[in-house]
């Protein structure tokens, strides 16, 4: 099993550009979520999902959205970049809440 | 929204066992606690859990007295690859929200 993948590994955006952060797994886990890192800070819940259809926001959510059409898939989209969505963002997934969540390996955001 | 709080960093020297403690006051009656460790250019790694009273695998122990208004993870006999920031987490049931603590980072001295 691959686990969590998630791609672009980094990425330099100008404001204004949009992009979608690509989040896999395949572990048939139920629950993935999105948090963004900013240096030296602990992580931020941006949107989580509790399967295919269904989403919800965590603490940051603004600037950001996400879909959940299949149970391995989870992208999250910048509409309109800004410097201040410069971080680390890392996917998650979960076979329940209050379950381990495994990561993957992040995406390293610049936006200039 | 309710969270958790811990020292943001603790020194060590090899050898000896380290206690971290975090406070989550406003823990529910569901929630379990739930610590990580987070390796530089890394996602967090799940460390251990639990609900109550001492949980223990083969990397360490967690401690959570009665009323569960916090929770002390505890390494022993830690090494230089320990350096790292650590992550209580408490699932909040009410609002099904998943709360990370700042973490506190971990430095383990030779």
């Amino acid at each position: 099993n691959a686990g969590v993948t998630q791609t672009p590994k980094f990425r330099i955006l100008k404001i204004g550009q949009s992009m979608t952060l690509q989040c896999t797994q395949d572990m048939n886990h139920n629950y993935m979520y999105w948090y963004r890192q900013d240096p030296g800070m602990g992580l931020k819940l941006i949107y989580y999902s509790v399967g295919a259809g269904i989403t919800d926001k965590g603490e940051v959510p603004n600037g950001y959205n996400v879909s959940r059409s299949t149970t391995e898939d989870f992208p999250l989209r910048l509409e309109l970049a800004a410097p201040s969505q410069t971080s680390v963002y890392f996917c998650a997934s979960s076979p329940g809440l209050t379950i381990e969540q495994f990561f993957g390996p992040g995406t390293r955001l610049t936006v200039l | 929204l309710a969270k958790t709080t811990q020292p943001i960093s603790m020194d060590s020297y090899e050898g000896q066992e380290v206690n971290i403690t975090c406070s989550h006051n406003n823990i529910a009656t569901n929630d379990y606690i739930t610590w990580y460790q987070q390796f530089p250019s890394q996602g967090p790694r799940f460390i251990i859990q639990g609900y109550k009273t001492k949980v223990t695998n083969e990397v360490a122990s967690l401690f959570i007295p009665a009323d569960r208004k916090s929770s002390t993870l505890s390494l022993p006999r830690v090494s230089l690859s320990d350096t790292a920031v650590y992550y209580c987490l408490v699932a909040l049931g009410r609002d099904d929200k998943i709360i990370f603590g700042k973490g506190t980072r971990l430095h383990i001295l030779p």
